[in-house]
């Protein structure tokens, strides 16, 4: 069965506080995506991966940066969390080939204070 | 840059039929995607048309119309357990060799007795 996992299914953090969200998925894929999602405003896309050590600016990436250093492994920084950055975060991956659906990890609920 | 709509709330009765539309503009199509996410859960694959026409899959159908920019999801013989948001995404920019999709705000389907 494949999977995504992400190291945290809630978050609780301090303004000006560094911020570590971890994504793995055990399906060999080449993409890697970091969303946001809050009501009203849909899926937004902060990042992408398409390869290691390879990254592309998603709409949103003010504020975040992303880390691959392995295949399987895709993290999300927010380098000084803010109010605004409380959201539910979504990692996603998808192979290079064929119809290249995403499987979707279960979300992290990050609140910032 | 795109532009994706679709309904954001819609309502129906237990055993009927729905269709959810999705309008979108692009520059350069390469593929439409439609998703299932229950309350507090993450995204599914449902659906994907990137040729005219009417893909089927079980109670749920899905439409593309390249030449009008219009898809549509097709939900027959609505149960509970079809209250859900769904999500429809479109596939246009590239990088990297892949293509990376864009996702409209998302319809919520509430199906009542």
């Amino acid at each position: 069965d494949v999977k995504v996992t992400q190291s945290s299914r809630y978050l609780v953090k301090r303004t000006g506080e560094k911020v570590f969200l971890e994504c793995v998925q055990d399906m060999d894929h080449e993409n890697m995506f970091w969303y946001r999602q809050d009501p009203g405003l849909g899926l937004r896309l902060i990042y992408f991966s398409y390869d290691v050590k390879m990254k592309e600016k998603g709409d949103i990436p003010e504020g975040y940066s992303v880390s691959r250093e392995k295949k399987e492994r895709f993290s999300l920084i927010l380098e000084s969390a803010s109010t605004n950055q409380t959201s539910m975060y979504l990692c996603a991956s998808s192979s290079r080939e064929g119809r290249n659906e995403q499987f979707f990890g279960p979300g992290t609920r990050l609140t910032v204070l | 840059g795109q532009n994706i709509d679709q309904p954001t709330e819609m309502t129906a009765t237990e055993g009927a039929i729905v269709q959810i539309n999705c309008t979108y503009q692009t520059s350069g199509f390469n593929g439409l995607f439609w998703y299932q996410q229950h309350a507090g859960e993450a995204p599914t694959f449902l659906s994907y048309n990137v040729l005219d026409g009417l893909e089927e899959k079980g109670r749920f159908s899905s439409f593309l119309s390249r030449s009008k920019g219009y898809s549509y999801l097709l939900l027959k013989e609505l149960q509970m357990k079809d209250s859900a948001s769904y999500l429809c995404a479109v596939r246009d920019r590239a990088s990297g060799g892949s293509y990376i999709p864009t996702f409209g705000r998302g319809t919520s389907l509430i199906v009542h007795p």
